[in-house]
């Protein structure tokens, strides 16, 4: 069993769609909670981290982490063709754990 | 502006060729990684590096070496490429802390290697 497990989708959404993708994990020793954006032929970029159970919210972008359930949330509001990309989970510990990352096309 | 730079963004090399990969940082961080990227797979780890000469395998390391003789230069060998490594491979370094703080923790455009 992977220690991060994430639908690799494909999500197609109209503009202006909430986007929500989530991820689980199997690991309780996890500190930190990220997501990251990652263009086409481009390195993955920090978007969102959290440190612990709750929400985090930074403008159109919303992370929720629940460790009880091992279960955690990124939504995407208002959503733009711009936000079209691959997003990335991933936790930490003395090293990086990865989904496997969720393609999202946003429809103009 | 902090960076980590890979010295090929497209390579292509012929199966059983030896391979390098380099990656160099700016930050004087102690932490270097390597990692491929492949479709459904996401990022998996191949090597790390938390010292000048000190590496530790990671969750793929078959196949691959690494080397790191100067704080800022990691590399990644391919001792005798074949067609399932190719693949996208990234670079990224952090500071030598006991657990990775996002923020700081830092990647490359990648490496977009074809072995044919």
């Amino acid at each position: 069993q992977k220690e991060v497990e994430q639908d690799p989708g494909p999500l197609s959404v109209p503009e202006g769609a909430i986007v929500s993708l989530n991820c689980t994990y199997s690991n309780s020793a996890f500190q930190y909670f990220m997501w990251y954006r990652q263009y086409s032929r481009k390195g993955p970029e920090l978007l969102m981290y959290t440190y612990s159970s709750g929400n985090k919210e930074d403008g159109r972008f919303t992370a929720q982490v629940d460790k009880s359930s091992k279960y955690i949330s990124l939504f995407i509001r208002d959503s733009q063709p711009s936000d079209s990309a691959t997003y990335l989970c991933a936790m930490s510990g003395v090293k990086l754990s990865f989904g496997a990352g969720t393609t999202v096309t946003v429809r103009a | 502006d902090v960076k980590v730079t890979q010295s090929s963004r497209y390579l292509v090399k012929r199966t059983g060729e030896k391979v390098f990969l380099e990656c160099v940082q700016d930050m004087d961080h102690e932490n270097m990684f390597w990692y491929r990227q492949d479709p459904g797979l996401g990022l998996r780890l191949i090597y790390f590096s938390y010292d000048v000469k000190m590496k530790e395998k990671g969750d793929i390391p078959e196949g691959y070496s690494v080397s790191r003789e100067k704080k800022e230069r990691f590399s990644l060998i391919l001792e005798s490429a074949s067609t399932n490594q190719t693949s996208m491979y990234l670079c990224a370094s952090s500071p030598g802390w006991d657990f990775i703080i996002p923020s700081s923790n830092t990647f490359g455009s990648g490496t977009r290697l074809t072995v044919v």
